[in-house]
């Protein structure tokens, strides 16, 4: 099975705080993403990597940046923690090898900011 | 205008009721996911489909592509069928186009 791990289920942290969100997955993927959720927009695409060392800006990144240095990490960064910045945070994964573009899920982090 | 819409955003049944949740898009799609997302934030692939009709035990998903629609369904509902049912499109890319998502509450 595959599976995603994100490295909080909660986090709050004080407005101006660096914050990093940390994934992992094990199943050795190439593509990984970003999302953020909130009530009655959906998910929103932050950013996505389709290899390591590389990042492409999705629809919202103002305010993020990520980071790929192995192929099974994928961290989301807060460079200023706003409160606007509160949020569930999704990881997924996907390997474009089987041409399925089926993303698999991490279990979330829902961020406060106060 | 949302590029995935669904209908309805929310929605209530009795235990055993057939659900119907369904899904418009505007644009080429590769593939039309149906995903599950229960309270605590996981969310997992029901379906991916390009064609056609796939079931699986009391799901099913249905899509036409000439009138850019797809359908889940659910038989017999049950309250663990409680969640968000989220669609998503993907057009040749590995990036994913979400509609808003319904959320069904199940009543015993």
């Amino acid at each position: 099975d595959v599976k995603v791990t994100q490295s909080s289920r909660y986090l709050v942290k004080r407005t101006g705080e660096k914050v990093f969100l940390e994934c992992v997955q094990d199943m050795d993927h190439e593509n990984m993403f970003w999302y953020r959720q909130d009530p009655g927009l959906g998910l929103r695409l932050i950013y996505f990597s389709y290899d390591v060392k590389m990042k492409e800006k999705g629809d919202i990144p103002e305010g993020y940046s990520v980071s790929r240095e192995k192929k099974e990490r994928f961290s989301l960064i807060l460079e200023s923690a706003s409160t606007n910045q509160t949020s569930m945070y999704l990881c997924a994964s996907s390997n474009t090898e089987l041409s399925s573009y089926e993303q698999y899920f991490g279990p979330g982090t829902r961020l406060t900011v106060t | 205008k949302n590029e995935v819409e669904q209908s309805p955003q929310n929605l209530t049944a009795q235990e055993g009721e057939f659900i119907t949740i369904n899904c418009s898009y505007s644009v080429g799609i590769s593939a039309l996911h149906w995903l599950q997302q229960h309270p605590g934030g996981g969310i997992v692939s029901l379906f991916m489909l390009s064609s056609g009709k796939k079931k699986h035990g009391r799901l099913i998903a249905t899509i036409n592509i000439q009138e850019k629609h797809s359908s889940l369904h659910i038989t017999a509902s049950h309250p663990r069928d409680s969640a968000v049912y989220i669609c998503a499109a993907t057009a040749n890319t590995d990036k994913l186009i979400f509609g808003t998502g319904t959320r069904l509450q199940v009543f015993p």
